[in-house]
């Protein structure tokens, strides 16, 4: 099953911070989260684990809080070069299954 | 330094045609991906391999085939192509996968329509 990522959809000011929530109906293991920028590849961003740590990555930071089986991605004083749509991909705590990738939340940064 | 490579970029099939997407990665990884990407549906699996000579079903297989003979090579068959098929399809790599916590390298695409 697909994880749920609100919103859908984002538009930012320059220097604007933003939430990017990624929610999962199993219990999960890690979750993962990749940048898209339009017409190109995904690109990693980051891995969180559970045991709720936090990571960041340039101005770009996550939590995992297992127990509500989600993670939020923190954009914090947001540049133009953060647009993009950004996925989260989680790996279930059951077992030896594949990512599985969220529909992605669309993030548009205007000056 | 090409990382994962995708062949063809672009295609145009008509319905009923048959056609293989190659993937190629020289980063000697072990479990390679094929998905397809469709507006508003995020990335979703197609077929998967966890080593040279093994395949295994995704979330979204049907219609699509695929071989794993060289461990640096992932190949998608469209046997016959349908409409529905038409799509955006990326590859990925990586070292390892559920519980490797290592991330997935992405090829460019292939942006393939079916008329």
């Amino acid at each position: 099953q697909q994880p749920v990522q609100s919103p859908q959809a984002v538009i930012l000011r320059e220097g604007e911070d933003a939430v990017i929530n990624c929610s999962s109906s199993k219990a999960l293991y890690s979750v993962h989260w990749y940048r898209q920028k339009h017409g190109e590849a995904p690109v990693f961003l980051m891995i969180l684990l559970k045991g709720g740590e936090q990571k960041g990555h340039e101005k770009i930071s996550a939590s995992f809080n297992e127990k509500k089986q989600q993670s939020s991605l923190y954009l914090t004083a947001s540049q133009l070069s953060y647009s993009g749509t950004y996925f989260c991909g989680t790996e279930a705590l059951s077992g030896n299954t594949p990512l599985v990738f969220g529909k992605g939340t669309r993030l548009s940064v205007i000056a | 330094n090409a990382g994962v490579t995708q062949t063809p970029k672009f295609r145009v099939l008509k319905t009923g045609q048959s056609m293989t997407l190659l993937c190629a990665q020289d980063m000697n990884h072990e479990y390679m991906y094929w998905y397809r990407q469709d507006p508003g549906m995020g990335l979703r699996l197609i077929h998967y391999s966890v080593g040279e000579g093994t395949t295994a079903k995704g979330e979204v297989p049907d219609g699509y085939n695929v071989s794993r003979l060289k461990k640096q090579n992932f190949l998608l068959g469209l046997e016959s192509a349908a409409p529905s098929q038409t799509s955006v399809y990326f590859c990925a790599s990586a070292t390892g996968g559920w519980g490797s916590n290592q991330p997935q390298h992405f090829g460019d695409g292939t942006r393939l329509s079916i008329l």
